[in-house]
């Protein structure tokens, strides 16, 4: 059973860094693309970055460039996004998520980690 | 990158067919048929329900099916069930991104 578990999420206050993990497990976790995708209290999804299966490519959204890095270890079966500068906007949900194979649709998804930011 | 346009909420009963709309421009939904369609509940994750603009993953009801005409893409679900009460979201490819719609809350009276 494919499984994605987030993990380090927390109450942090601006301008302050957090890294959050995803565990993946069921599936080969080297073969797939990933990304993580945010949702804001009561708001609508925003996908945030992507990275290879071999961790070479990465993209991000406009709004988190430079302060946001995706990384992750094939070794470990875990994804990681490392959050700098982090401001009240970035308050979210975060969810980890699985690129179907030989496409582009999100097949499937962690439960989310709600990431906090404020004074 | 400008989130895709949906309605803000749909409503209809039991059995009715409902259709989402989601428009993008030409640099998104227009240029790759690569929308897909998701349905979250209240405190759940998100759950693919279309993909390429209408191939269903399997275990998903025949209820739902998806298409697009130029820069616009619609989700219909028909034979309206409660248990399909949800938010629902669409996203295109865009040049190696991702763009979601803004949610569509569908409520079946």
């Amino acid at each position: 059973e494919v499984q994605l578990v987030e993990s380090g999420g927390g109450l942090v206050q601006p301008g302050w860094s957090l890294r959050l993990s995803c565990a993946a497990s069921g599936f080969t976790f080297s073969s797939y693309w990933m990304h993580w995708v945010r949702q804001a209290p009561g708001k609508g999804l925003v996908w945030v970055s992507r990275i290879s299966s071999d961790g070479s490519t990465t993209t991000y959204a406009d709004s988190v460039k430079g302060r946001f890095t995706v990384s992750r270890d094939n070794a470990k079966n875990t994804l990681f996004l490392q959050m700098n500068s982090l401001r009240a906007e970035d308050t979210a949900v975060y969810y980890c998520v699985r690129v179907k194979e030989s496409g582009y649709a999100f097949d499937y998804w962690g439960q989310g980690a709600l990431v906090t930011v404020s004074s | 990158q400008s989130a895709l346009t949906q309605p803000a909420s749909v409503s209809a009963s039991p059995g009715q067919s409902i259709t989402i709309s989601c428009t993008g421009t030409s640099s998104d939904v227009g240029s790759y048929d690569l929308v897909s369609w998701y349905q979250q509940h209240p405190g759940k994750a998100p759950k693919l329900m279309i993909y390429e603009v209408s191939k269903r993953p399997s275990g998903v009801s025949n209820r739902f099916s998806g298409s697009k005409s130029g820069n616009t893409a619609s989700l219909t679900i028909s034979g309206l069930q409660a248990e399909d009460e949800a938010d629902y979201y669409c996203c295109s490819y865009a040049d190696s991104r991702r763009v979601f719609g803004g949610g569509t809350k569908l409520t079946v009276l």
